[in-house]
């Protein structure tokens, strides 16, 4: 069956541009996640979403930052006012169940970068 | 707060056994991962260990964890060429919230 998929693949932007990147996970999985890979660095985590619970902001690095999930389906991922910094591979998962021990399945990533 | 830490390169030649290790800092985390990721790819899971095993052995990967010294270890036997990527540790709880916990991964290259 299909995996999660990410769009754009690539994304180049100016300084101080909004962002948006899109999320589709796997159907039937409740649970969704936001990573943010810098180069050479493991994965930081962004945001969670679990049903139709409110989200776990608690990664997210500013306010530029938010995300949501309709339908409990897609996600969207929005950087407002990119900087330099935000520069990354983004990365979302989903999985079956939120807790512990389920595979989280990871999309190809959007390359995010900020000139 | 939780912590995960490996070291970043390892090199190996081919044939060779890798072992790619792990340290943790929550004792409370409830399964341990690793997660191999391919140049240009995603993350895919390899193969993961619950906290109150010690040993799990799965074709040429064995992982072992001991919990006292919050330490878990990736062998990989008669390592290929195709096994270079990088190589993630992660730890999960049992909670809702940011419940995975990923290292900064180890770049794992194979020597001919």
């Amino acid at each position: 069956g299909a995996g999660v998929s990410q769009s754009p693949s690539n994304k180049v932007t100016e300084k101080g541009k909004d962002v948006e990147l899109r999320c589709d996970p796997i159907s039937g999985h409740t649970a969704l996640y936001w990573y943010r890979q810098s180069l050479g660095q493991g994965l930081e985590f962004l945001i969670y979403f679990q049903g139709n619970s409110a989200p776990d902001k608690s990664g997210l690095p500013s306010d530029r930052f938010s995300a949501e999930r309709t339908g409990g389906s897609v996600s969207t991922l929005t950087i407002q006012r990119t900087q330099q910094e935000d520069s990354a591979v983004y990365l979302c998962a989903s999985s079956v169940q939120p807790s512990g021990g389920y595979e989280q399945y990871f999309g190809p990533g959007t390359r995010l970068t900020v000139t | 707060g939780e912590d995960v830490e490996q070291s970043l390169f390892l090199s190996v030649r081919e044939g060779d056994s890798s072992v790619i290790n792990c340290t943790y800092t929550d004792s409370s985390s409830t399964y341990l991962y690793w997660y191999k990721q391919e140049p240009g790819a995603g993350l895919q899971l390899l193969t993961y260990i619950f906290s109150n095993m010690d040993m799990k052995q799965d074709q040429r990967l064995t992982v072992l964890l001991n919990k006292k010294d919050k330490h878990l270890s990736l062998r990989i036997a008669d390592t290929q060429t195709g096994d270079s990527a990088i190589y993630f540790c992660a730890e999960s709880f049992d909670n809702y919230g940011q419940n995975f916990v990923f290292g900064p991964g180890t770049r794992l290259s194979v020597l001919p």
